[in-house]
């Protein structure tokens, strides 16, 4: 079965720090692959997506993502942590088996500290 | 880029009551829609995928007569909690397709409800 796991429940990380928020996932097929941010009581909104092509993909707000299929690994990447990154993160796979349907993962809170 | 609108964005009900909330595509058609569950600090679960013109298809767990859902036009998707109990609070997310299968999904900002 098709599942996202994201192995840290939340993160803190300085101001001005780099960051990188780990992503695998389990799909017997090329998957679609996406990183969504949720700030409290929003909605998602997409920062970036892997359909296929160049593994190293590049998103809004400065962040990036590298798609090692070796490693089913989507991890999400920014050189550079603003306080207002400060957020819920979600990792998710694009599946085609059984109809579209996009499977999230549990999400990673991060903390910015200053 | 696309554009999905939740309404109402936050809404209070009595339990035993009902509940209708409406997702539209605003300026794309969308053959597919989908309607997520979200409790507090956790991930998003999907309920069920609405095609236009066709039954809902539910995940397992879901009581299909509990939450109806409706997908009359191809910008429109109604999700309807019927008897609403306390345990019914949460944030509901819907989400549409394009036409164009792309993989993408574009979200809603979300409907808060709360059961009293």
């Amino acid at each position: 079965a098709q599942s996202v796991t994201q192995p840290d429940i939340h993160i803190t990380v300085s101001e001005g720090a780099s960051l990188e928020l780990r992503c695998n996932y389990s799909y017997g097929a090329t998957p679609y692959l996406f990183w969504y941010v949720q700030s409290p009581g929003q909605g998602l909104q997409l920062l970036l997506k892997y359909f296929s092509g160049d593994t190293l993909v590049q998103g809004i707000k400065g962040f990036e993502a590298e798609f090692k299929r070796s490693q089913s690994s989507f991890n999400l990447r920014k050189p550079s942590v603003h306080w207002s990154d400060a957020a819920e993160y979600f990792c998710a796979v694009g599946t085609r088996t059984g109809g579209f349907k996009t499977i999230f993962g549990a999400g990673t809170r991060l903390f910015v500290k200053a | 880029g696309a554009v999905v609108s939740q309404h109402p964005s936050r809404v209070i009900c009595k339990s035993g009551t009902s509940v209708k909330i409406e997702c539209r595509s605003l300026d794309f058609q969308a053959t597919t829609m989908f309607w997520y569950r979200q409790f507090p600090k956790q991930s998003l679960m999907l309920m069920a995928t609405s095609n236009e013109g066709s039954k809902a298809t539910y995940e397992q767990g879901v009581e299909k007569d509990k939450f109806l859902i409706n997908h009359a036009s191809l910008t429109l998707s109604t999700l309807t909690v019927t008897s609403a109990h306390p345990e019914d609070s949460s944030f509901y997310i819907c989400s549409a397709r394009d036409q164009n299968w792309g993989g993408e999904q574009y979200f809603g900002p979300g409907t808060r409800l709360t059961v009293t």
